[in-house]
């Protein structure tokens, strides 16, 4: 059981070019997640999804796109990278975190990115 | 929205007991308190997390408070794998599925 499984896990990019963060999980989690993570802060949300063909904004969704097609992929889209993007990008899912039916965000290892 | 306080660090000695304050003032009835910690170069990990009453599992221990405005995280015996940030998460009963995290407490675990 892999769990959530992030690529790549380092990723360098000059300012302007696009790349694919990619996200996989193999629980059948309905809910799946963006986070990014810089220096000294906590995480912050960037995109989320509740299911196939199902997504929203977080906190901080500006520069970024997702699209959830399948129930285990969530990939996450830079179209024109910016120096302000370098963090560390943490994918989640769970089967829900809502009420009495919230289950644990399982997070995968994460992504640092740097953009110059 | 208002999120959840806590201090920013915390040191404790191994094998000795470790209580992780919390508080989360502006909480709702249906608000689920959860707890996380991540280790170096890792991402979060699942702590525990409790609706009312007091919670156990294999990892720690959740206290609630009566009025629910704060919780503490209990690991029972700290060793140096506990060394971590802990996040306490305010999470939602109803249809907000934005899990905030804050800056978490730095714990340090002393030999």
């Amino acid at each position: 059981n892999a769990g959530v499984t992030q690529t790549p896990k380092f990723q360098v990019l000059k300012t302007g070019q696009s790349m694919t963060l990619q996200c996989a999980q193999d629980m059948n989690h309905e809910y799946m997640s963006w986070y990014r993570q810089d220096p000294g802060m906590g995480l912050r949300l960037i995109h989320y999804s509740v299911g196939a063909g199902i997504t929203d904004q977080g906190e901080v969704p500006n520069g970024y796109n997702v699209s959830r097609s399948t129930t285990e992929d969530f990939p996450l889209r830079l179209l024109s990278a910016a120096p302000s993007q370098t963090s560390v990008y943490f994918c989640a899912s769970s089967y829900s975190i809502i009420g009495t039916a919230s289950k644990p965000l399982h997070f995968g290892n994460g992504t640092r990115l740097t953009v110059t | 929205d208002a999120k959840t306080t806590q201090p920013n660090s915390m040191e404790s000695n191994e094998e000795e007991p470790v209580h992780l304050p919390c508080n989360h003032s502006t909480i709702s009835g249906t608000d689920y308190i959860h707890w996380y910690r991540q280790l170096p170069s890792q991402g979060p990990e699942y702590v525990i997390h409790g609706l009312t009453s007091n919670v156990n599992n294999r990892m720690a221990s959740l206290a609630i408070a009566e009025d629910r405005k704060s919780s503490t995280l209990i690991l029972h015996r700290a060793t140096l794998r506990d060394a971590a940030v802990y996040y306490c998460i305010k999470g939602s009963g109803g249809s907000n599925y934005k899990l905030t995290f804050g800056k978490g407490t730095l714990l340090t675990v002393n030999p």
